[in-house]
């Protein structure tokens, strides 16, 4: 199985900030790699597909890099609504695995 | 506008059994692949089950293969997870999902 590692766990930001959040792959997975958002008591919400590709509708704030093992979700000017908990989640091979999640905290 | 509307969950004593459902509308089911997504209270999403576009195809993940099965009917645009031999590690809120459109949740709880 490929294990999915998310980092960090908790991250505590200003309005403005540049944020990143990185998973790490236990082997390629040919950037098939998802980003998805998820509030408190609410069903996640797909932010960026396949590595870099943002969903219809999502702010252009948000955006998607890597490749290989490696792979980072970027928010360039982070706004009070991009409070929650962020998941990858890697498609390329079963069983599909998640990360663990990265809690955003707005300062 | 697309809508994945999930039903049939409850509370069920462990080793019992639970049919979840989902309908779809608002897009063509049977271009997507299906998925079943959980998340226990206060824990993670954890992926549970797949099938491709006609059924042909069904995917599992080890704690739950033999003991799930993922299935679709493609002229009612519906999703089903049949879930026996249940266990209360099996608690969780149950996602239906196309990756890209989630339903809303439905509490599955296996407890005596």
């Amino acid at each position: 199985d490929i294990q999915m590692t998310q980092s960090p766990s908790l991250l505590s930001a200003s309005v403005g900030d540049r944020v990143t959040i990185n998973c790490k792959a236990s082997q390629n997975i040919n950037k098939y790699l998802n980003w998805y958002q998820q509030k408190l008591g609410e069903a996640p919400k797909l932010l960026i597909y396949n590595t870099n590709n943002l969903q219809t509708g999502i702010p252009s704030r948000f955006s998607g890099s890597g490749s290989g093992t490696d792979y980072t979700l970027t928010i360039s000017s982070l706004q009070p609504e991009d409070f929650g908990t962020y998941f990858c989640f890697q498609h390329n091979s079963w069983p599909l695995t998640f990360g663990s999640g990265t809690k955003l905290e707005i300062k | 506008e697309v809508q994945l509307v999930e039903s049939g969950g409850g509370l069920v004593q462990p080793g019992r059994s639970l049919k979840l459902s989902c309908a779809a509308s608002g897009f063509t089911f049977s271009d997507y692949y299906m998925a079943w997504v959980r998340q226990a209270p206060t824990k993670g999403l954890e992926w549970v089950a797949s099938i491709s576009y006609d059924g042909g195809s069904t995917y599992y993940r080890d704690s739950v293969k033999g003991r799930f099965t993922i299935s679709r009917d493609n002229a009612k645009s519906s999703l089903y997870l049949q879930m026996d031999s249940l266990r209360s590690e099996d608690t969780a809120t149950y996602y239906c999902t196309t990756g890209g459109n989630w339903g809303q949740g439905v509490m599955v709880t296996v407890s005596s």
